[in-house]
Order: C-alpha cells, then structure tokens, then sequence
C-alpha cells in the first residue's frame, strides 16, 4: 500500500544529543514537510522541500535539520541547539500540484521525541 | 493568509449531525477553506476543501456563507470514530511555496 512512514514512533534522547526522524514516502509526492506539535496545540512548520536537494525553512527551523537526497525520503534531525525538542512530529507529503490546487496534504502516524 | 477562530471544543450525540463552526471573517477573494481533522495521536487527515459553493463527500458537507466569512463543516451521522480535533484552515490558491498552517482546531467529543 502506499502512504508515510516515519521511524521510530516514539524515541527518548538525553539532553545534548542529536536525533533523526525518518520518514519516507512511496506515493511519488514532490512535496515533503514536517510539522511540530506540542500537546494541546495545532501543528508548526518546521522545514519543508519542493523537489529533491532543495528545502526552505518554515517558522520554526531553528535547532533542526533537513537534507532531501532522494525524493522519496527527507529526513529530520533535532540538534542540540533545540530548546525545547520533546514534542509530537509529523512529516507530510503532497504533490506540488496539489498544494497549489486542493491543499490536500498525506499525513504519517508521527513520531514521539521525549528528551530525558 | 486569514485566521481563523474555531471554538475549542464540542459535543456531540452519536447518529447526531455534528455542525462545527469557523470564523475567517478577514477571508479575502482568493482564499479556499479547508477541513482536516486529527484523530488521537494520529497525522491529521484531510476532509473537504472549497471556496464559495457548498461542497459534499463521501466524509462531510461544507457550507461556506455567501460573504465567506464564515463556514459550517457537518458530519451528518456522527459515530464516536469521528471523536478527533477538527481544523479549519484558510489559504490561498497558488501558493505552492507554503505549506498549511494549522491552529488550534475545535475537539469534538462523540458521546455514545
């Protein structure tokens, strides 16, 4: 079946250390995104990328990373300089006509990070 | 793009129609109004997208009032699997360079 997968779902990390968040797509979408929640909250946009080898930042990158190497997966990886990482993050996918015309986005299931 | 002021939350009977509401009062004419909703610990699924026309599918109808500055999504026969935040979104056409923004979306509770 085809539709996001992100890894791990849920993932505890010690203070000072760097973690990725993959999420991979095989509906063929151009688009790509991730998203933050924090509980009670709606969703933030922290990165988000058009085409592979390109990204934009989105109003929170700051303390994240991302690379788009291959269409099918864009990667998250919550550095140190975070504040505040532990949080509920969602990647999505779209394809670019899509957003420009429906604005419908697929969501994955999430992946919890708990920062101990 | 326009904000948009949803209660926070509702309740609803099951087999009851479930009538949320959303405020986007500073909606201008190039503007679509779009529904999603997030079910507990879940991504949030798309439900129904329009502009000024009232909009069904297989999940819920939209109405969007004639001066756009408000609109209705109903779920005609709530069941309790429809117990999840709902939100109502307002962008413009075209910008394909911006993701949605969500915000805080209403909490419907389905109560058997």
């Amino acid at each position: 079946d085809g539709g996001i997968t992100q890894s791990p779902k849920y993932l505890f990390r010690k203070e000072g250390q760097n973690v990725t968040l993959s999420c991979e797509q095989n509906l063929n979408h151009d688009a790509m995104y991730w998203y933050r929640q924090d509980p009670g909250q709606g969703l933030r946009l922290i990165y988000y990328s058009q085409i592979v080898n390109d990204f934009q930042k989105g109003d929170i990158a700051e303390g994240y990373s991302v690379s788009r190497e291959k269409k099918e997966s864009f990667p998250l990886t919550v550095t140190s300089a975070q504040k505040n990482p532990t949080a509920f993050y969602l990647c999505a996918s779209s394809t670019v006509v899509a957003v420009r015309n429906t604005g419908e986005l697929f969501f994955g299931e999430g992946s919890r990070l708990t920062v101990l | 793009d326009a904000k948009t002021t949803q209660p926070p939350s509702m309740d609803c009977a099951e087999g009851r129609a479930a009538n949320l509401p959303c405020n986007h009062s500073t909606i201008s004419g190039n503007e679509y109004v779009y529904w999603y909703r997030q079910i507990h610990s879940q991504g949030p699924q798309y439900i129904i997208h329009g502009l000024k026309n009232n909009e069904t599918n297989e999940m819920a109808s939209l109405i969007i009032t004639e001066d756009r500055k408000s609109s209705t999504l109903i779920l005609p026969h709530a069941t309790l699997r429809d117990t999840a935040v709902y939100y109502c979104i307002v962008r413009v056409r075209d910008t394909g360079r911006r993701a949605l923004t969500f915000g805080s979306g209403t909490r419907l509770q389905v109560q058997p």
